[in-house]
């Protein structure tokens, strides 16, 4: 079975400073990986994915995420975070037929 | 417009009624899920379909059932619901290359 493991369950940072999201898994065949972000009282909506190629992946809204094969992770990070960027975020798997979501990073930016 | 909708959005009922959640999708898409988010645990599949009439298990099936009887809909059905059940509830449908589609969440609250 696979597993991901989001390692900060909440991250403050304020505003206009960096941030990074950890997300490390577990399998033992190739994934897709992916994040998504929820705003208060809405569904996921993707943020970024890697499928294959380039293991550096920009998504919208100033994200990017590297992929890293040998330590298995997939961090999230921006340069400078705004206030909009308050949200939780999942991290997901794709394997095989099923998808695995880590328990979700809640970002509180900071004014 | 490519979307996901569920109904209803939100629904308050008692143990042991059976309930139903639509979903339905507007891309043709062969693929669809139902998840569960629950603080703490993030997302967790409950059943997905690859196409009409196949269906299978995800991580919690126990107390679902699901049909696929026609493309575009996936309904979740409680037959006796119980308050273990009470969660918000995510249908997903899945597009190439590996992305899904969330609709907007269905608040169950089973008393």
């Amino acid at each position: 079975a696979q597993s991901v493991t989001q390692l900060d369950s909440q991250v403050p940072v304020f505003e206009e400073a960096p941030v990074e999201l950890r997300c490390n898994y577990s399998s033992s065949v190739s994934v897709y990986l992916f994040w998504y972000v929820q705003y208060p009282n809405q569904g996921l909506q993707l943020l970024l994915k890697y499928l294959s190629g380039s293991t550096l992946v920009k998504g919208i809204n100033g994200f990017e995420a590297e992929f890293n094969k040998s330590q298995t992770s997939f961090h999230l990070r921006k340069p400078s975070v705004h206030i909009s960027d308050t949200a939780e975020y999942f991290c997901a798997v794709s394997a095989g037929n099923q998808f695995y979501f880590g328990t979700g990073t809640s970002l509180t930016v900071i004014p | 417009e490519a979307q996901v909708t569920q109904n209803p959005r939100y629904l308050i009922t008692v143990t042991g009624k059976k309930l139903t959640v639509t979903c339905s999708q507007n891309m043709n898409h062969e693929y669809m899920s139902w998840y569960r988010q629950d603080p703490g645990l993030g997302l967790r599949q409950i059943y997905y379909s690859m196409n009409v009439e196949v269906t299978d298990k995800g991580d919690v099936p126990e107390g679902y059932k699901v049909s696929r009887k026609e493309k575009r809909n996936f309904p979740l059905i409680l037959e006796s619901p119980s308050p273990n059940q009470t969660s918000l509830y995510f249908c997903a449908s899945f597009g190439r290359p590996d992305t899904q589609y969330f609709g907007p969440g269905t608040r169950l609250t089973v008393l």
